[in-house]
């Protein structure tokens, strides 16, 4: 059964910096498209980005509103995913989602975790 | 403002069928596939269709998807109190080389 279990969420001051990590079991990172999904307080879902699997790639793409901020990337050995989040914002409070795309191929989001909450305030 | 378009509310009473519309444009909805998210009160979203029409393993067959063009449609039959929830449409958009959701639909049973 596949399971993703979100940690390292909290209070940030504006400025301050944040690693998120999602714990994954059922599967194995490296052979899957991973990624984050956000909700701030009240609204809609918003796409933060994604890494390709080992044989795809392995590389990462964001959104244009966490670009040069976010850092995606996994471990593993840990069999872990991370958002590394720099230079915080207001704006970048939200509930983060991690999530995996379908391990048989596809583009769209098939599992997701519970969720952690990040709130950047002074 | 959100890339695809969904309307903020519908409602119907329990047992009626309601549809929930998702617009978009040729850069993401005409070309790529689209797929549904339920997101029941204080829990994380899950998938409802996936691939325009296709429904994962669980969701029950009163619950389809359609795409025609530049929009795709949620349709829910046979309603329920627990079909209560916001949904979303989401797709890649392949000028913005990025994923997008629609701003979700607030479904009401009433």
């Amino acid at each position: 059964e596949v399971q993703l279990v979100e940690s390292g969420g909290g209070l940030v001051e504006p400025g301050g910096s944040l690693r998120l990590s999602c714990a994954a079991s059922g599967f194995t990172v490296s052979n899957a498209f991973m990624g984050w999904v956000r909700q701030a307080p009240g609204k809609g879902l918003e796409w933060v980005g994604r890494i390709k699997s080992k044989t795809g790639g392995g590389t990462a793409d964001y959104a244009a509103s966490v670009k040069g901020k976010f850092t995606i990337s996994r471990d593993d050995s840990k069999n872990t995913l991370y958002l590394q989040m720099v230079s915080l914002e207001a704006e970048d409070t939200a509930i983060y989602y991690c999530t995996t795309y379908p391990l048989e191929g596809g583009y769209y989001f098939k599992y997701w975790g519970q969720g952690t909450l990040v709130t950047v305030t002074s | 403002q959100s890339v695809l378009t969904q309307p903020p509310s519908v409602s119907a009473a329990p047992g009626q069928k309601v549809s929930i519309s998702c617009s978009g444009s040729s850069s993401n909805i005409a070309n790529n596939h689209v797929s549904w998210y339920q997101q029941l009160p204080g829990t994380a979203p899950k998938l409802l269709i996936y691939e325009n029409n296709k429904r994962p393993s669980g969701i029950p067959d009163r619950l389809s998807g359609s795409k025609s063009g530049t929009s795709a449609t949620l349709g829910i039959t046979g309603l329920q109190t627990g079909d209560e929830a916001d949904y979303y449409c989401g797709t890649w958009d392949s000028s913005l080389s990025a994923w997008v959701f629609g701003g979700g639909t607030k479904l009401t049973v009433l």
